[in-house]
């Protein structure tokens, strides 16, 4: 039972357009959700996250939005540069401890020049 | 990343082996995890613990034990590893339980 999901394994955009990434949850306890980018070889690293009293959060080129009552996020990169090309994975908790997530399969996003 | 310091950093195991993930930390933080990746699967919560002394199971522990008997140190144990234990193991922490997670950069194991 996959309670994080990101339907789509890649995404290609072209450099200075938008980058819209997608996370579905099915477990409404959840009400602290994370997107994470993660390079080959290295671990994952923290981009921004949102609380579920929140629908927004900006962050440089990075919002996150959250639909609670489609159980649905999205993280959006304005513009989209090179180097955000990584695999990126959202991420839900639960149980008032942030470190205890459930992640979504990963999204490989393509940004070209 | 910053934070915490994983060894070793690859290792091939015959199953029955055994061995031990470190996970080392030298900004005294109280919460440590490790996660496990496997392809299309995204990350997986092992073990973790709240503090020096204690531990707790996450959503997938059977196989594996851990120890945290000094706070700097997060011990992650495989007493007989097994083919699905390949995977790239990953050490996190969190400078409390509102804070987000940070990452090491894995240990890849394989295990035939």
């Amino acid at each position: 039972d996959q309670q994080v999901k990101q339907n789509s394994p890649s995404l290609s955009v072209q450099e200075g357009r938008i980058s819209i990434l997608n996370c579905d949850y099915t477990n409404s306890m959840f009400d602290y959700f994370l997107w994470y980018k993660k390079y080959p070889a290295e671990g994952p690293t923290f981009l921004i996250s949102i609380s579920s009293i929140k629908d927004k959060n900006e962050d440089g080129r990075f919002t996150v939005f959250l639909n609670k009552s489609a159980k649905h996020l999205s993280l959006h990169i304005v513009p989209s540069q090179p180097g955000d090309s990584a695999v990126y994975f959202c991420a839900a908790s639960a149980s008032g401890n942030t470190g205890k997530l459930i992640f979504g399969q990963g999204t490989t996003l393509q940004v070209k020049p | 990343n910053a934070g915490v310091t994983q060894t070793p950093k690859f290792r091939v195991l015959k199953t029955g082996q055994s061995m031990t993930l470190l996970c080392a930390q030298d900004m005294n933080h109280e919460y440590m995890y490790w996660y496990r990746q496997d392809p299309g699967m995204g990350l997986r919560l092992i073990h973790y613990s709240v503090g020096e002394g204690t531990t707790a199971k996450g959503e997938v522990p059977d196989g594996y034990n851990v120890s945290r008997l000094k706070k700097q140190n997060f011990l992650l144990g495989l007493e007989s590893a097994a083919p699905s234990q390949t995977s790239v193991y990953f050490c996190a922490y969190n400078r409390g339980r509102d804070s987000p997670l940070h990452f090491g950069n894995g240990t890849r194991l394989t295990v035939t």
